[in-house]
C-alpha cells in the first residue's frame, strides 16, 4: 500500500519553462489537494479535488493548473515557472475519518 | 478570511520536561481540526479533533479542542529528542457539503535538548 506517491522528488526549471508535477493515490480517497510550503509561511492551499472531473481553486492557485481525470491522479502543472514558485510541494489526500495523507514532497527551483 | 495562529513559534526545552503547543483559529464552517508532526519530510498526521471528537491522547502526546473558545493545544509529557520537529496545526472548513482544503498554522519549531 504506496498511499500517496509523488514524482519527481526534486525539479530545478528555467523560468518560463512548463513542468508538470504528479501526484497518485492507491487509498480510494475521493478528496484530493496540492500545498506549497515556504520558510515561515507553513503550508497553503494550491488546488483541490472532491472528486474525478472536479476541482477548484485554494489561497494560492495564480500560475498552476490541476486536471482530475480519475480518482488516484492529481497532477497540478506549472505554465510557465517563475522564481516565485521556488518551494516544497506536498500532495495530499483524504478520508475525512483518518485525516489527509500527504506524499513525501517535491523540492523545485526556479532560476 | 480562514486563519489559524500558532504560539509559540519556537521552543527549545530539555529532555523530560512536558511542553503545550497552542493552536487558535477562525474559520467558517469548521469541519475538523488536525495536528501534524513534520521532520524532514512530509508532515505526518498526529490527531483529528471534531465536535464528536475533543479530546484525543496518543502515547505521550495528547490534544484537546475547545470549539466554544476556538483554540487547541497538543501536550507532549517526558520529551524525548525524537519529538524535535515542526508541529503543525490545520483547520478543515466545509464548502457547500464538502470539504475546502487545511487552512495552516505557520507551526511551532520544537527542539529537545538532551
Amino acid at each position: 500500500n504506496a498511499g500517496v506517491t509523488q514524482t519527481p522528488k526534486f525539479q530545478v526549471l528555467k523560468t518560463g519553462q512548463s513542468m508538470t508535477l504528479q501526484c497518485a493515490q492507491d487509498m480510494n480517497h475521493e478528496y484530493m489537494s496540492w500545498y506549497r510550503q515556504d520558510p515561515g509561511m507553513g503550508l497553503r492551499l494550491i488546488h483541490y479535488s472532491v472528486g474525478a472531473g472536479i476541482t477548484d481553486q485554494g489561497e494560492v492557485p495564480n500560475g498552476y493548473n490541476v486536471s482530475r481525470s480519475t480518482t488516484e491522479d492529481f497532477p497540478l502543472r506549472l505554465l510557465s515557472a517563475a522564481p516565485s514558485q521556488t518551494s516544497v510541494y506536498f500532495c495530499a489526500s483524504s478520508s475525512h475519518i483518518y485525516g489527509y495523507t500527504f506524499g513525501s514532497g517535491t523540492r523545485l527551483t526556479v532560476v | 478570511e480562514d486563519k489559524v495562529v500558532q504560539s509559540p513559534l519556537s521552543l527549545v526545552v530539555h529532555e523530560g520536561d512536558t511542553v503545550t503547543l497552542n493552536c487558535s483559529y477562525e474559520v467558517t464552517n469548521f469541519r475538523s481540526l488536525l495536528w501534524y508532526k513534520q521532520e524532514k519530510k512530509a508532515p505526518t498526521f498526529l490527531f483529528m479533533l471534531t465536535s464528536s471528537g475533543i479530546e484525543k491522547k496518543s502515547g505521550r502526546l495528547s490534544s484537546i479542542l475547545d470549539k466554544k473558545e476556538l483554540f487547541s493545544i497538543l501536550n507532549i509529557t517526558a520529551t524525548q529528542t525524537g519529538d524535535s520537529a515542526i508541529y503543525l496545526c490545520a483547520v478543515e472548513a466545509v464548502v457547500g457539503g464538502g470539504a475546502d482544503g487545511l487552512t495552516f498554522g505557520k507551526g511551532t519549531h520544537l527542539i529537545i535538548q538532551p
